[in-house]
């Protein structure tokens, strides 16, 4: 079965530290991969994606993340928070062609700590 | 350029009324989708109109239906409404670049509370 799994509900991390939220998934094609960031009573916001090539892609707003093929997982990262990070984080999944139906993780909820 | 546009924002009805919602995509998009997004499901996918033909959908009641108009604006209808179709409704919209898919861009969504 095609599914995300976003293993960390909530993270609370301090101004300025690093951070690293995880994403796994299954999915029976060679997937497209996106990160997605939604504030409060917000619609998402696309923060990267990784159709193909180099598998570390860079985004908006400093984050990055990795593909790994072998490990099923396309992890965001960013080197240090700001305040303003603090929102709710998606990662999903989506096919090459034909179709947008994409599959949402569960989310994490970033909480920055002054 | 404008993004995605979502209209109304809010909405409150009443169990058993039917509601229409509205989604602008970006110019020049003509693929639509749109989802469902509560606290106990998540997001779950509705359907996807592209050159005003359903493409996909998603597992819902035929309750929910909807439609593309020539222009690739699109609207959602929910007819006999039941309290558990309180969410946040998204519209992305999407760029067909050749045969391979681009990503979807989101709005601001509307979000309907039924009383």
């Amino acid at each position: 079965a095609q599914s995300v799994t976003q293993p960390d509900i909530h993270i609370t991390v301090s101004e300025g530290a690093s951070l690293e939220l995880r994403c796994n998934y299954s999915y029976g094609a060679t997937p497209y991969l996106f990160w997605y960031v939604q504030s409060p009573g917000q619609g998402l916001q696309l923060l990267l994606k990784y159709f193909s090539g180099d598998t570390l892609v860079q985004g908006i707003k400093g984050f990055e993340a990795e593909f790994k093929r072998s490990q099923s997982s396309f992890n965001l990262r960013k080197p240090s928070v700001h305040w303003s990070d603090a929102a709710e984080y998606f990662c999903a999944v989506g096919p090459a062609l034909g179709t947008y139906k994409y599959i949402f993780g569960t989310g994490t909820r970033l909480k920055v700590l002054a | 350029k404008a993004g995605v546009t979502q209209t109304p924002r809010y909405l409150i009805k009443t169990r058993g009324q039917q509601v229409t919602l509205s989604c602008s995509p970006i110019s020049g998009h003509r693929s639509v989708s749109w989802y469902q997004q509560t606290p106990g499901q998540g997001l779950q996918f509705l359907f996807e109109y592209f050159s005003e033909t359903q493409r996909n959908k998603g597992n819902f009641p035929g309750r929910f239906s909807g439609r593309q108009f020539s222009n690739s604006r699109s609207e959602m209808n929910v007819s006999t409404l039941e309290l558990g179709d309180s969410a946040l409704y998204l519209c992305a919209s999407s760029f067909e670049k050749g045969d391979m898919n681009t990503e979807a861009f989101f709005g601001q969504g509307t979000r309907l509370t039924v009383v």
